[in-house]
């Protein structure tokens, strides 16, 4: 069974960075890209980026409204993505969840969240 | 960006009823569209892919069509458990953006 599990999550102040961490188990985690969606509370999903396996270069993508701040990076030995975030923003408080990407386009499954919340 | 709106932004209905969701993309997307479900308190869960591919494990009377700029996810027969919101997804071209969600109540 394919699982994912986030952590890393938890208050802080404006300003200051967060790093979350994603672990995969049940699939070949270097075959895949892994993305990251966020849910601000009461709100809808943003898609907040990618990074594509080792076989498509481990390139990146970013939603603008983190791009230049947040970081996703990968360590296929040990099956984690991660989410550096940097430079936080009220705005981003969110369910943050980490997701695996498949066929061109989708997410699927998801892990369980966790909480970041941005403030003073 | 590609802009993705959705109707109706809520509907009640009983249980047994058939269950139609619209979704619009501001520009043509084939059939790059998927379709989630979140339940509450829940991650959500992909139903359809690629416009009218129904995701392993998820109930036939899940269904998706469309292409272009406008699809449609149906619930052929509602059940309680399908009580959720649920959001459109386009996968043409970054960055992916999500409808804004509609919520399904059971009547």
């Amino acid at each position: 069974e394919v699982q994912l599990v986030e952590s890393g999550g938890g208050l802080v102040q404006p300003g200051r960075s967060l790093r979350l961490s994603c672990t995969a188990s049940g699939f070949t985690f270097g075959d895949y890209a892994m993305s990251w969606v966020r849910q601000a509370p009461g709100k809808g999903l943003e898609w907040v980026g990618f990074i594509r396996s080792k076989a498509y270069g481990g390139t990146t993508e970013y939603a603008a409204s983190v791009k230049g701040r947040f970081t996703i990076s990968r360590d296929d030995s040990k099956s984690f993505a991660y989410l550096q975030m940097n430079s936080l923003k009220t705005e981003d408080t969110a369910v943050y969840y980490c997701t695996k990407y498949w066929g061109m386009g989708w997410f699927d499954p998801w892990g369980q969240g966790t909480l970041v919340t941005v403030s003073s | 960006d590609i802009q993705m709106t959705q109707s109706p932004s809520s509907v009640s209905a009983s249980v047994g009823d058939r269950v139609t969701i619209t979704c619009r993309a501001s520009q043509g997307i084939s059939s790059w569209l998927g379709w989630y479900q979140q339940k509450p308190g829940k991650a959500p869960k992909l139903l359809i892919y690629a416009a009218s591919s129904l995701q392993s494990g998820v109930p036939s009377r899940f269904s998706g069509s469309g292409s272009g700029t406008d699809f449609t996810l149906t619930i052929s027969s509602l059940q309680p458990e399908d009580l959720a919101t649920y959001y459109c997804q386009q996968a043409n071209s970054f960055p992916f953006t999500f409808g804004p969600g509609t919520k399904v109540d059971i009547k």
